[in-house]
């Protein structure tokens, strides 16, 4: 039982260039969730979603795209990467049972540094 | 728009003290209170999850309290060691908890 894996764990992107962060969870988990972690903050919402085929934006959708065609995966895309979009980002699964969220679990993240 | 904050912002404490963290939250109308640690260059894991109906959680040396009423939380935490020395971070769980606030964490060190 892996947990929440992601991959690459570092990546330099060029400005302009696009690029996609991988996600995939083992535990069956219905719910999947992306952050971004800038220095010295806390964890903002990008995008969840609570089941293959649904998504929906958090408070920082903007320069990214999202899909969920499987439960385990759940992919990031970055189109036209930013500066600004130089962060850590974070994968994380939760079950939801009889109307309960249950914890969050995250994987290790990925740095990107947009140069 | 939910809004969290922790107080301190770093704390330093000799081994063997026992500590608080703070947690405040603008919106009381929250479904869910955790906290997570995180390590250096690591992930989240998760400590303490407390549902809205409940006032606290216990964990091991580890106790969450919540007050909705007043939009806080606390995490104390008894007979530190440096293990748990890490970033603590809290967050507010709105639509049925699944979409979390996090405040932007409190830096503890434990001295040995």
């Amino acid at each position: 039982n892996a947990g929440v894996t992601q991959t690459p764990k570092f990546r330099i992107l060029k400005i302009g260039q696009s690029m996609t962060l991988q996600c995939t969870q083992d535990m069956n988990h219905n719910y999947m969730y992306w952050y971004r972690q800038d220095p010295g903050m806390g964890l903002k919402l990008i995008y969840y979603s609570v089941g293959a085929g649904i998504t929906d934006k958090g408070e920082v959708p903007n320069g990214y795209n999202v899909s969920r065609s499987t439960t385990e995966d759940f992919p990031l895309r970055l189109e036209l990467a930013a500066p600004s979009q130089t962060s850590v980002y974070f994968c994380a699964s939760s079950g939801h049972r009889a109307g309960v969220t249950e914890t969050q679990y995250f994987g290790p993240g990925t740095r990107l540094l947009v140069l | 728009k939910q809004e969290v904050t922790q107080i301190p912002a770093a704390l330093s404490v000799p081994e063997g003290e026992n500590l608080v963290l703070n947690c405040s939250f603008t919106d009381s109308a929250i479904y869910n209170l955790q906290w997570f640690r995180q390590d250096p260059g690591k992930g989240l894991t998760s400590l303490l999850l407390i549902q809205s109906s409940q006032r606290e959680q216990t964990s091991g040396r580890l106790n969450a309290s919540l007050d909705k009423s007043s939009g806080r939380s606390t995490l104390y935490i008894a007979a530190s060691q440096p293990g748990d020395s890490a970033t603590y971070l809290c967050a507010a769980g709105e639509t049925s908890g699944s979409r979390l606030t996090f405040g932007e964490g409190t830096q503890l060190t434990v001295n040995p």
